[in-house]
C-alpha cells in the first residue's frame, strides 16, 4: 500500500543526545515537510525539500537537521541543541505543481528525560 | 503578524448546527488553501481544498476564499457529534514556494 511511513512511533531521549526521526514514503512525491506539533498548538514547520538535494528551513529550524539523499527519504536529526524536543512530530509529503495537498505520517511522540 | 491566523476558539455547537471557521492569512500571494481536521493524537486529514475566489461546496463542508480580503472559511452544515476535532487552515506558496503553512487550530466541539 502506498503511504508515508514514520518510525518509532514513540521515542525517548536522554538530554544532551542527538536522535533521528525517520519518514519514508512510497508515493513517488517531490515535496517532504516535518512538522512539530505541541499540546493544543497548530503545527510549526520545521524544514521542507522540493526535491532529492536541496531542502529550506521551516519557521522554526534552530536545533534540527535534515538530508535529502534519496526521493522516498527525509530523515529529521533532533539535535542536543534543540532545548524543548519533546513534542509530537509530523511527516508529510506532497507531489509538487499544481495545487495538490499533502499526506501525513502517523507522527513520532519524542519524550525527552 | 502570524501567516495564518484562525479564530479564537473553542468553539461549541449543538448537533445539527452551522459550524462556522475562519481564518485570515499575511501573504497576498498565496495560491492555494487547505482545511484539515485532526483528532486528538491523530494526523491532519484533509477536508477541503480551494484555489479560486467564491465557494467550494463537498456534501456537508463549503469552503469559501476570498483572496481581495486574504479570508478563508469553512462551514459544517447539520454538525454531528463526530465533527468533534480541531480544525486547521493551512495556506501553501506565496513568497516561499511550496511552503505548507498552519494555522494554530480552532477546537470544535458538537455536543449532542
Amino acid at each position: 500500500d502506498g503511504g508515508i511511513t514514520q518510525s518509532p512511533k514513540y521515542l525517548f531521549r536522554k538530554e544532551g543526545q542527538n536522535v533521528t526521526l525517520s519518514c519514508e514514503q512510497n508515493l513517488n512525491h517531490d515535496a517532504m515537510y516535518w512538522y512539530r506539533q505541541d499540546p493544543g498548538q497548530g503545527l510549526r514547520l520545521i524544514y521542507y525539500s522540493q526535491i532529492v538535494n536541496d531542502f529550506q528551513k521551516g519557521d522554526i529550524a534552530e536545533g534540527y537537521s535534515v538530508s535529502r539523499e534519496k526521493k522516498e527519504s527525509f530523515p529529521l536529526t533532533v539535535t542536543s541543541a534543540q532545548k524543548n524536543p519533546t513534542a509530537f512530530y509530523l511527516c508529510a509529503s506532497r507531489i509538487t505543481g499544481g495545487n495538490t495537498e499533502a499526506f501525513f505520517g502517523q507522527g513520532t511522540r519524542l519524550t525527552v528525560v | 503578524q502570524k501567516e495564518v491566523e484562525q479564530n479564537s476558539g473553542p468553539l461549541s455547537v449543538p448537533e445539527g448546527a452551522i459550524a462556522s471557521l475562519n481564518c485570515t492569512y499575511s501573504d497576498r500571494g498565496s495560491q492555494s488553501f487547505f482545511w484539515y481536521r485532526q483528532y486528538s493524537g491523530k494526523s491532519p486529514e484533509l477536508i477541503m481544498s480551494i484555489y479560486s475566489n467564491g465557494d467550494k461546496e463537498d456534501g456537508r463542508f463549503t469552503a469559501q476564499l476570498n483572496k481581495a480580503s486574504q479570508y478563508v472559511s469553512l462551514l459544517i452544515r447539520d454538525s454531528q457529534p463526530s465533527d468533534s476535532a480541531t480544525y486547521l487552515c493551512v495556506k501553501m506558496g506565496g513568497t516561499s514556494y511550496g511552503k505548507l503553512t498552519f494555522g494554530q487550530g480552532t477546537i470544535l466541539t458538537v455536543h449532542p
